[in-house]
């Protein structure tokens, strides 16, 4: 079964540290995108990745930053916590165009809370 | 810009019941549309996709959604809701630009399926 994986489901952090949330996809596929998902906000694009240390802005990059060294892993990085911060937060990844037509397949999500 | 928009934030329906969630999208090419459901803190799963073709699309779930491009609209219904369809529901939208592709989804719709 193909699978992305988020490397933890639950976190806690302290305001101003670094945190780092890791996410791996087994299906080759070209994209990986990091989301936040907050109640009556949807899903919002943080940063997508379109091919290995390849990396573009989504709606709300302000406070992160991505990393992609290998095709299959795509890492989110806060760089100093804060409490604002304080969400789920969504992997997912698909084949490029035109292929991407058939869509994401996500991760289970991180919930990460900043105290 | 594209846009999407889940006008209610709730549906409750009866178990047997047909069901309903709305989705209307603002576009100024040809869409790609998608339905995605959420379980509790779980990921998004992918329900269906209009890409081309006939206006009705059937899904995963007995779900299926009717794409109407005079009204921009792309409803998720199912003929008799159940209770374990009670979850999270976003509506998505990409647009055929031939770039890296991206997702813009809506704000969510509760669906609440009760005895």
């Amino acid at each position: 079964d193909v699978k992305v994986t988020q490397s933890s489901r639950y976190l806690v952090k302290r305001t101003g540290e670094k945190v780092f949330l890791e996410c791996v996809q087994d299906m080759d596929h070209e994209n990986m995108f990091w989301y936040r998902q907050d109640p009556g906000l949807g899903l919002r694009l943080i940063y997508f990745s379109y091919d290995v240390k390849m990396k573009e802005k989504g709606d709300i990059p302000e406070g992160y930053s991505v990393s992609r060294e290998k095709k299959e892993r795509f890492s989110l990085i806060l760089e100093s916590a804060s409490t604002n911060q304080t969400s789920m937060y969504l992997c997912a990844s698909s084949f490029g165009w035109p292929t991407s037509n058939y869509g994401y397949t996500f991760g289970s999500g991180t919930r990460l809370t900043v105290v | 810009a594209q846009s999407v928009a889940q006008p209610e934030d709730q549906v409750n329906v009866a178990e047997g019941n047909p069901l309903t969630v709305k989705c209307t999208y603002s576009v100024s090419g040809n869409p790609y549309l998608f339905w995605y459901v959420q379980y509790p803190n779980r990921g998004l799963q992918f329900l269906l996709k209009y890409i081309t073709g006939d206006n009705l699309v059937k899904g995963s779930y007995g779900f299926e959604a009717e794409f109407n491009k005079s009204q921009t609209s792309f409803h998720l219904k199912k003929p008799s809701a159940l209770v374990s369809d009670s979850a999270l529901y976003f509506c998505a939208v990409r647009f055929s630009t031939g770039t890296a592709s991206k997702l813009t989804f809506g704000t969510g719709t509760r669906l609440q399926v009760t005895l």
